[in-house]
């Protein structure tokens, strides 16, 4: 049973514009983490969230954590070719980590 | 220093031989993880372990497969006999700390049953 739904599910997109994807749960978390996997490579981690409500800024990227902590959304300003990968949300279960159904990006130049 | 290092990178075999998929994580990490990833069911937790013990299974699919950890700086996944359906890439990963902390992938190792 898939706990995180990711949305959208596949995205391509021009060099420049913005973007929003998005990470839902009927449960609540205690914390929320997004990764990155480029082809080829392991999933590698760009933040983690464990407030609700709290937002977190890495360069172009914008991740928001929901206040009743059941969801987090990821925005892109600008999107750059570099951008381009799988980006999966990962709530923690115990000590598990379990993984979003991802959602696959593609900058075009 | 070095990351979680996996070995094969990549395997084709036949259904029905056996498979063994080896890890060695970052040193000094305490839980170790086993994932599957495939197009249909994304990334599935198969099996984790802390300080070498194993703590969950319930990802494992069925009997075929098992995963031991005989030391803190290395674990196998072995499937046995392999079947079509196990083709996909198998990832593993380390923590040094429990929950909330980061998790360390390694490359993968990309299986391949004909």
């Amino acid at each position: 049973t898939q706990l995180l739904e990711q949305s959208p599910q596949f995205l391509s997109i021009q060099e420049g514009e913005n973007l929003t994807v998005y990470c839902n749960s009927s449960s609540v978390f205690s914390s929320l983490q997004w990764y990155r996997q480029e082809p080829g490579e392991g999933p590698v981690l760009l933040v983690t969230v464990v407030t609700g409500g709290e937002v977190k800024k890495l360069k172009r990227l914008t991740f928001q954590f929901g206040d009743a902590r059941k969801d987090s959304s990821l925005h892109i300003t600008a999107a750059q070719p570099g951008d381009t990968g799988l980006y999966l949300c990962a709530m923690a279960n115990t000590d598990k980590l379990i993984f979003g159904t991802g959602t696959r990006l593609q900058v075009f130049p | 220093d070095a990351g979680v290092i996996q070995s094969p990178r990549h395997e084709v075999t036949e259904m029905g031989q056996e498979v063994t998929l080896r890890c060695k994580p970052i040193s000094g990490h305490d839980y170790l993880f086993w994932y599957r990833q495939t197009m249909m069911r994304g990334l599935e937790l198969l099996i984790y372990f802390n300080n070498n013990v194993p703590i969950d299974d319930s990802g494992m699919p069925e009997d075929r497969f098992s995963a031991k950890m005989p030391n803190a700086s290395f674990s196998t996944l072995k499937i046995q006999p392999s079947e079509p359906r196990d083709s996909a890439v198998y990832f593993c990963a380390s923590r040094s700390r429990g929950r909330g902390g980061e998790l360390f992938f390694g490359e993968g190792s990309r299986l391949t049953v004909l």
